[in-house]
């Protein structure tokens, strides 16, 4: 597609369920990148693909999280058994080589209630 | 690890006028990238301007221009002939050997008519 596209816009869940975040990254673009954005602050780094494979998943806060991409180019994060401090803005970017640039989503804003 | 530090939370300038944004940074690394991003209200991360560290001339795109000091680890943007629509949160971030940008926190500017 021309841009990175992410599902849903906003998502409202209760404490403790299940919530799936999707990003469509730009085609051909091989890295794709999650991160997480709280009020008032900068982006940080959740996962890295590079293809199919998580490269770098050193961002993700516990194992409440877990991301995929399985065949390298649609990705899912997912995030088990929601808490509040969980509500945030989580952007997608894609890349085909970094001097480029990155391009980011328009993100998706969770908030768990 | 490395980090970025935007000490000015918020700015104004008048439109047509000139503003200069701080950031600086710490690593270790010799080779590394800088950007300027910009998020407005819609959240999309817009990129305004990159410079590759090993590159002594500053980077200019139309009315945004950078003065990149590398020993001083220092990497400001200047707006020139502010516009209402430049008016975003504006985001410092650096990458280096690792996959991952590390923003700073973020400044919000404004644009006065």
């Amino acid at each position: 597609g021309a841009g990175v596209s992410q599902t849903p816009s906003n998502k409202v869940t209760e404490k403790g369920k299940y919530v799936e975040l999707r990003c469509d990254p730009i085609s051909g673009h091989t890295a794709l990148y999650w991160y997480r954005q709280s009020l008032g602050q900068g982006p940080e780094f959740l996962i890295y693909f590079q293809g199919t494979g998580a490269a770098d998943d050193s961002g993700l806060p516990n194992d409440r999280f877990f991301a995929v991409r399985p065949e390298g180019s649609v990705s899912t994060l997912k995030i088990q058994r929601t808490e509040r401090g969980d509500s945030a803005v989580y952007l997608c970017a894609s890349t085909d080589w970094v001097g480029s640039g990155y391009t980011f989503g328009s993100g998706t804003r969770l908030t768990v209630v | 690890a490395q980090t970025v530090t935007q000490s000015q939370p918020e700015m104004s300038v008048q439109e047509a006028e000139t503003v200069t944004l701080s950031c600086t940074y710490d690593t270790s690394e010799s080779d590394y990238y800088l950007f300027w991003y910009k998020q407005p209200p819609s959240r999309q991360m817009i990129l305004v301007i990159r410079q590759e560290a090993y590159k002594q001339q500053n980077a200019t795109e139309n009315r945004f221009s950078v003065n990149f000091q590398k020993a001083a680890k220092s990497f400001s943007l200047k707006i020139s002939d502010s516009q209402l629509g430049d008016a975003a949160m504006y985001f410092c971030a650096y990458k280096g050997g690792s996959e991952k940008l590390v923003f700073g926190k973020g400044m919000k500017l404004t644009v006065n008519p």
